[in-house]
């Protein structure tokens, strides 16, 4: 089971770009790279997924170079509300997902 | 459209007592899924239905816990008896049953703060 290592905390400004590395050294073939969102007293909620290359929707991007060994999540423009957990996941086709300790992202004024 | 709802949002329980828990998917989801947090410690999967069958309860920590899904609409995660080391949160999350494992998401609820004493 491929493990995530990535910062346990970040700190940013209102309408700075944000970006979250996360390394997964022992990912798989046929692992996806999945990232979450936890806001205080809400549940996980998914942001975005990819494979390889670059992934954008209009939350963040993902970037994952063609080693695959690690992937960065990229938060353009932050604002108060982005302040939350980021969780970074590894989709082995097995459905149970597999959370570690996250970024906690503050976004300060 | 509604989603995923958690009953109750808090629970506070002596230890010995027994509570339940209880999910509602998104309609039409067949997957469903519990997870917890324990104070300080990492979310971590509990166990997995497809509609009424469980698919999955690797994750369940002892015969304490029971978990149902009568009909295939909503669960219930019920703990008999308590102890102080199941105080935490614990989540419920659903999803449409995917024609392909991968990029199947996710959608969780606002979780059951429980607190055993």
């Amino acid at each position: 089971l491929a493990k995530t290592t990535q910062p346990i905390s970040m700190d940013s400004y209102e309408g700075q770009e944000v970006n979250i590395t996360c390394s997964h050294n022992n990912i798989a073939t046929n692992d996806y790279i999945t990232w979450y969102q936890q806001f205080p007293s809400q549940g996980p909620r998914f942001i975005i997924q990819g494979y390889k290359t670059k992934v954008t929707n209009e939350v963040a991007s993902l970037f994952i170079p063609a080693d695959r060994k690690s992937s960065t999540l990229s938060l353009p423009r932050v604002s108060l509300s982005d302040t939350a957990v980021y969780y970074c996941l590894i989709d082995t086709g097995r459905r149970a997902l597999t959370f570690g300790s996250g970024t906690r992202l503050q976004v300060q004024p | 459209e509604a989603g995923v709802t958690q009953f109750p949002s808090h629970s506070v329980i002596e230890k010995g007592q027994t509570v339940t828990l209880r999910c509602d998917p998104i309609s039409g989801h067949d997957n469903l899924y519990w997870y917890r947090r324990v104070m300080g410690k990492e979310i971590k999967f509990l166990l997995h239905f497809v509609k009424e069958s469980k698919q999955d309860e690797s994750g369940m920590p002892n015969n304490r816990f029971l978990a149902e899904r009568t009909g295939g609409t909503y669960s219930t995660l019920k703990v008999q008896p308590a102890e102080l080391e199941d105080s935490g949160v614990y989540f419920c999350a659903s999803s449409q049953l995917a024609g392909t494992e991968y990029q199947e998401t996710q959608y969780f609820g606002p979780g059951t703060r429980l607190l055993v004493l």
